[in-house]
């Protein structure tokens, strides 16, 4: 099955830098990668998603790449805030519409 | 209506307990999921259900049983639970199994086996 690799595990970032967070995954089937945020207590939430004929994706402070070839994808955020302190997760597609989720990235944004 | 709702939000129970968790969407979304998500872990998937037919078992000790009375409702029943099943149970729904497309999540039930 796939195996998604997430890191780094905790990131703190200073508000108003930027933040990357990188996956990768090991199924070449896989053709579709969403990103959730989490905050504390609350349910993941859909921010973001790149399919496999799309290389990059923006939305405002947001974006995502993909490197199809090399199996890795990232989430680029720009101009942090400290609303985006949360736990991020990466995912992959697999048979169907099943997800395999990376293992999350805290982040930190510091004031 | 864009959201997946899911009852109670807390449960306590004990191990000789039986108890119920709820998940209701009314999107129109054809494949609901049961995750269970241990603190500081990502969600792990339990079931499956497309066109309310379960899918995906993924090796879940049939403590949990899990129901689809209809395409809008999802249900989690629990029997005879362990210490070690606390965690939050969320529900989610998508467009379809044969996707992939994104899931929406519910709030998800936070329960604790004393």
């Amino acid at each position: 099955g796939e195996n998604v690799e997430q890191h780094p595990s905790t990131l703190s970032v200073q508000e108003g830098d930027s933040a990357v967070i990188k996956c990768t995954y090991s199924d070449s089937a896989s053709n579709y990668f969403p990103w959730y945020k989490q905050e504390l207590g609350k349910r993941p939430q859909l921010i973001i998603d790149i399919r496999s004929n799309v290389g990059e994706k923006k939305d405002q402070r947001i974006a995502v790449t993909l490197n199809k070839t090399a199996k890795h994808f990232s989430l680029h955020i720009t101009e942090t805030q400290p609303e985006d302190s949360a736990v991020y997760f990466c995912a992959a597609s697999g048979t169907g519409n099943q997800f395999y989720f990376g293992t999350g990235t805290s982040l930190t944004v510091i004031p | 209506d864009t959201e997946v709702t899911q009852t109670p939000k807390h449960l306590v129970m004990g191990m000789t307990n039986k108890k119920s968790l709820k998940c209701e969407q009314h999107m129109g979304h054809r494949a609901m999921y049961w995750y269970k998500q241990k603190a500081k872990k990502p969600p792990e998937l339990m079931f499956v259900y497309s066109y309310e037919k379960l899918s995906i078992n993924e090796s879940v000790p049939s403590r949990f049983s899990p129901e689809c009375p209809n395409s809008s409702l999802l249900n989690l029943h629990l029997h005879a639970l362990q210490p070690e099943d606390s965690a939050l149970y969320l529900c989610a729904s998508s467009q379809a199994e044969t996707g992939p497309y994104g899931y929406t999540f519910g709030s998800g039930t936070r329960l604790t086996v004393v």
